[in-house]
């Protein structure tokens, strides 16, 4: 199977703009969450998505959001972007089945988003 | 709330011995979760074990296994037989059940395998 893919790969946007990063999960995976990675902050939980709900919620403003499609497919978005913003985002995706029941999860390349 | 603490942030070891990276983390739960996870550099991160915390024996992966110490809250991470594609960041994860898709990480130990 394919593994997660992550688009685009690089971002550059400047402060103000809003930007929407795209992920594709394994096939068969119903489970998306997505994550920020910085220098300063680490891994950070964004949210988590199952048949197209969030079901899960990290500690980031309203500015930072996601869907999820039918397919599973997900959108995260980020509005307004801040300097701080700059990151790599990184999705991962699970078959979801055993909700909670700590299911490995497999990692896209990640978007590397630089705000300018 | 959980955290997870990594205290090496760097580590190198010489190609074919053995090294291990520390893991503790905090925790009210009962039923979580643990996992080492690897992110060599400019490539995607991988999971390198998983462990069950109600299961008292140790996961073990090829020449990745774990020291898992339930009362201590500590989550070792032993290579052995290092290999150059070790190199990479590793991190320690946490994962409450119930809870999927939430993943907390600690900051990540930087291994160096040298030849």
């Amino acid at each position: 199977k394919a593994g997660v893919t992550q688009t685009p790969r690089y971002l550059i946007k400047t402060r103000g703009q809003q930007v929407t990063l795209s992920c594709s999960p394994i096939s068969g995976h119903r489970s998306v969450s997505w994550y920020q990675q910085t220098p300063g902050q680490g891994l950070q939980f964004l949210f988590e998505y199952f048949s197209e709900t969030q079901r899960n919620k990290g500690n980031f403003p309203g500015r930072f959001s996601g869907r999820q499609f039918s397919n599973s497919r997900s959108e995260m978005n980020v509005s307004t972007l801040e300097l701080g913003d700059s990151a790599l985002y990184l999705c991962a995706s699970s078959e979801g089945v055993g909700t909670g029941m700590g299911e490995t999860q497999y990692f896209g390349p990640g978007t590397r988003l630089l705000v300018l | 709330a959980q955290t997870v603490t990594q205290s090496q942030p760097e580590m190198s070891v010489q190609e074919a011995e053995t090294v291990t990276l520390s893991c503790t983390y905090d925790t009210s739960e009962n039923n979580y979760y643990l996992f080492w996870y690897k992110q060599p550099p400019s490539r995607q991160m991988i999971l390198v074990i998983r462990q069950e915390a109600y299961k008292q024996q140790n996961a073990t992966e090829n020449r990745f296994s774990v020291n898992f110490q339930k009362a201590a809250k500590s989550f070792s991470l032993k290579i052995s037989d290092s290999q150059l594609g070790d190199t990479a960041m590793y991190f320690c994860a946490f994962m409450k059940r119930g809870s999927q898709g939430n993943l907390i990480f600690g900051k990540g130990t930087k291994l160096s395998v040298k030849p």
